[in-house]
């Protein structure tokens, strides 16, 4: 099946930094989505993005299908923004990356 | 309109213990997902409805799973005898396939604790 990588696996921030989440798969996709799983383990939509740039408020994100990797942008982060970030590809197998977890720091 | 519902939050039982989970997704959605977490594997789909009827039963880890959808507002996924192993989250997401986004959205998940 399609396999899908995250990195960094770990990324620790102070307050306010900006960071980059990348996401690899290894097949032509016609789905991808950005997830976040907050602290308390709650899964969030981020972005639906199979193709192309969409932002939401400090978010973006940019998915380059021809080239099988997607790029989450977090700005000026808060600490709100701890958690783990999953991208998942597929139409109805939806298969999840291992997942990016974010600290951020006061 | 309210997200997907699960219950329990958290269970916690004896191992040979029968276990149900239940999930009511969101109205009008036409299909309903099964996930489990665990920090092994990570999140994987266990099986899939659409319209009530079981599509894709293939990530079922075994007999002793069975997941049924009785109509288009509720779904059970029972675990029987239940193991230590079977400890994890479990997650029912639900999307309409009638929108042009093709987005699941997830419940609160269902903390299954096998003593």
């Amino acid at each position: 099946g399609i396999q899908v990588e995250q990195s960094p696996p770990d990324l620790i921030l102070q307050e306010g930094a900006n960071s980059t989440l990348r996401c690899n798969f290894s097949d032509s996709v016609n789905n991808l989505q950005w997830f976040h799983q907050n602290p308390w383990g709650q899964l969030i939509n981020l972005f639906y993005i199979p193709s192309g740039t969409k932002q939401n408020g400090r978010l973006s994100a940019t998915t380059v299908a021809t080239e099988r990797y997607s790029l989450l942008y977090i700005s000026s982060s808060q600490t709100t923004d701890s958690g783990v970030y999953f991208c998942a590809v597929g139409y109805n197998d939806m298969r999840f990356g291992a997942g990016t977890r974010l600290t951020v720091k006061p | 309109d309210a997200g997907v519902i699960q219950s329990p939050r958290h269970e916690v039982t004896e191992m040979g213990q029968e276990v149900t989970l239940r999930c009511k997704p969101i109205s009008g959605h036409d299909y309903l997902f099964w996930y489990r977490q665990t920090m092994m594997r990570g999140l994987e789909l266990l099986i899939y409805f659409n319209n009530n009827v079981p599509i894709d039963d293939s990530g079922m880890p075994e007999d002793r799973f069975s997941a049924k959808m009785p109509n288009a507002s509720f779904s059970t996924l029972k675990i029987q005898p239940s193991e230590p192993r079977d400890s994890a989250v479990y997650f029912c997401a639900s999307k309409d396939s009638k929108r042009d986004q093709d987005t699941q959205y997830f419940g609160p998940g269902t903390r299954l604790t096998v003593l």
